[in-house]
């Protein structure tokens, strides 16, 4: 089935950093991608939807100028979280959608997730 | 917010059938039926989906009522690899509207 890479799979840092998070297709050009936060114990929201070549559009209350979001090929997506502080400490996932092509009858695709912890 | 109504958890039996029940009693004529799973510290894995007729595949079988107001997951001959919270998502099967996820249900598959 279609891939979904990310990476890194896990990183922790200190407080004030900035990390960045990739998420690539690996067989498909994903025409759209979006980016989802997890908290424990929780089900996944929604943060933002990306389409390549354009800006972001993010849910409400999530901060566009901490979560920069790049969707500059079809291929790669990526999540920078800006001066990170431990309340960001998450479990960060990206999934991957396209519009035609054998991977189009599932609507996204995801990847492993990233583990963010901000010490 | 979702669309969809699941119990909070349930048990099987290893080798027993799972059945998990959703609600939606507002889905729209558009609208699919999704399932998709997720394994502690993974992403979501998609499972099956369907609009009104049941459906199967390798996975599991989707069973929607006529008025498609609910449906059932059913997975067969559940394993303990099969211990995961799956999610029962609406959803225009066109465009690039993003996956709403609920709650879900927490299956426990006990040995």
């Amino acid at each position: 089935g279609a891939v979904v890479s990310q990476h890194p799979s896990w990183v922790i840092c200190k407080s004030g950093t900035s990390v960045k998070i990739e998420c690539r297709s690996l067989d498909f050009q994903a025409t759209t991608m979006f980016w989802y936060r997890q908290f424990p114990k929780q089900s996944l929201m929604l943060m933002a939807t990306s389409n390549e070549g354009s800006k972001a559009t993010y849910e409400q209350g999530v901060e566009k100028d901490k979560f920069l979001i790049n969707h500059a090929s079809l291929t790669l997506s990526t999540l920078t979280v800006t001066s990170a502080h431990p309340e960001d400490s998450s479990f960060y996932i990206c999934s991957a959608s396209t519009t035609g092509g054998r991977h189009s009858n599932q609507p996204q695709h995801f990847g492993d997730g990233t583990r963010l912890s901000i010490l | 917010d979702a669309k969809t109504t699941q119990p909070t958890s349930m048990d099987c039996a290893e080798g027993r059938a799972a059945n998990l029940p959703c609600n939606h009693s507002t889905i729209s004529g558009n609208e699919y039926v999704y399932w998709y799973r997720q394994i502690h510290s993974q992403g979501p894995q998609y499972i099956i989906h369907g609009l009104k007729n049941n459906e199967t595949n390798e996975m599991a079988s989707l069973i929607i009522t006529e008025d498609r107001k609910s449906s059932t997951l059913i997975l067969p001959h559940a394993t303990l690899r099969d211990t995961a919270v799956y999610y029962c998502i609406v959803r225009p099967n066109s465009g690039n509207t993003p996956l709403v996820f609920g709650k879900g249900t927490r299956l426990s598959v006990i040995a």
